[in-house]
């Protein structure tokens, strides 16, 4: 069984300063790691990805996520925030093995930027 | 336009009443997948499947059936609402299941309400 944990529920920060989203797994298998965000009322967009190439991730919008495996962490980062990042982020495992096709979410971040 | 179509975006509905809501995609993808999004408890798969005529559980099937006789199309059935699934939806396909050289591809959503 695989699991994600998404440390913080709720992030704020203000605009121009760090974003540090914190994610956790656990898995049987070296799973494969994504990043989605959620804007309001929107669906669900891809950030980036992990499959086993490199640790360190760079994605859409100047976000970046390492994958450390000793520390079964896979925390999202950015260097500094806009106000268009305002979202709920979601930390992705997908089941490797025999049980590709198996997706499990984190609860979720809710992001807020302030100016 | 490639996309993946959801309906109805809005439903209610009382207890018992047999519904179904529909998923189709123009992407000529193997894998399509159902979740349902609760807050607090982010997106959890309800069913997947891999490819035409296979379909698997997901971490919270019960309640909830689908089939996938055309590789287009990936209902989702609700033979006896409950209350209990009163929640968002999203359908979601991909070129497979592993996800490494294909995003997801979210619907809009279908809000279901049950009374």
């Amino acid at each position: 069984a695989q699991s994600v944990t998404q440390l913080d529920s709720h992030v704020s920060v203000s605009e121009g300063t760090p974003v540090l989203l914190r994610c956790n797994y656990s898995s049987s298998y070296s799973p494969s790691l994504f990043w989605y965000v959620q804007h309001p009322n929107k669906g669900l967009q891809l950030l980036l990805k992990y499959t086993s190439a490199a640790t360190l991730v760079k994605g859409i919008n100047g976000f970046e996520a390492e994958f450390k495996k000793s520390e079964t962490s896979f925390h999202l980062t950015k260097p500094s925030a806009h106000m268009s990042d305002a979202a709920e982020y979601f930390c992705v495992a997908v089941a490797g093995g025999t049980s590709y096709g198996k997706l499990t979410f984190g609860q979720g971040t809710i992001l807020t930027v302030h100016p | 336009e490639a996309q993946v179509t959801q309906n109805p975006r809005y439903l209610i509905t009382v207890t018992g009443k047999k519904l179904t809501v529909t998923c189709s995609q123009n992407m000529n993808h193997e894998y399509m997948s159902w979740y349902r999004q609760d807050p607090g408890l982010g997106l959890r798969q309800i069913y997947y499947s891999m490819n035409v005529e296979v379909t698997d559980k997901g971490d919270v099937p019960e309640g909830y059936k689908v089939s996938r006789k055309e590789k287009r199309n990936f209902p989702l059935i609700l033979e006896s609402p409950s209350p209990n699934q009163t929640s968002l939806y999203f359908c979601a396909s991909s070129l497979d299941g592993r996800l490494y050289n294909s995003p997801l591809h979210f619907g809009n959503g279908t809000r279901l309400t049950v009374t």
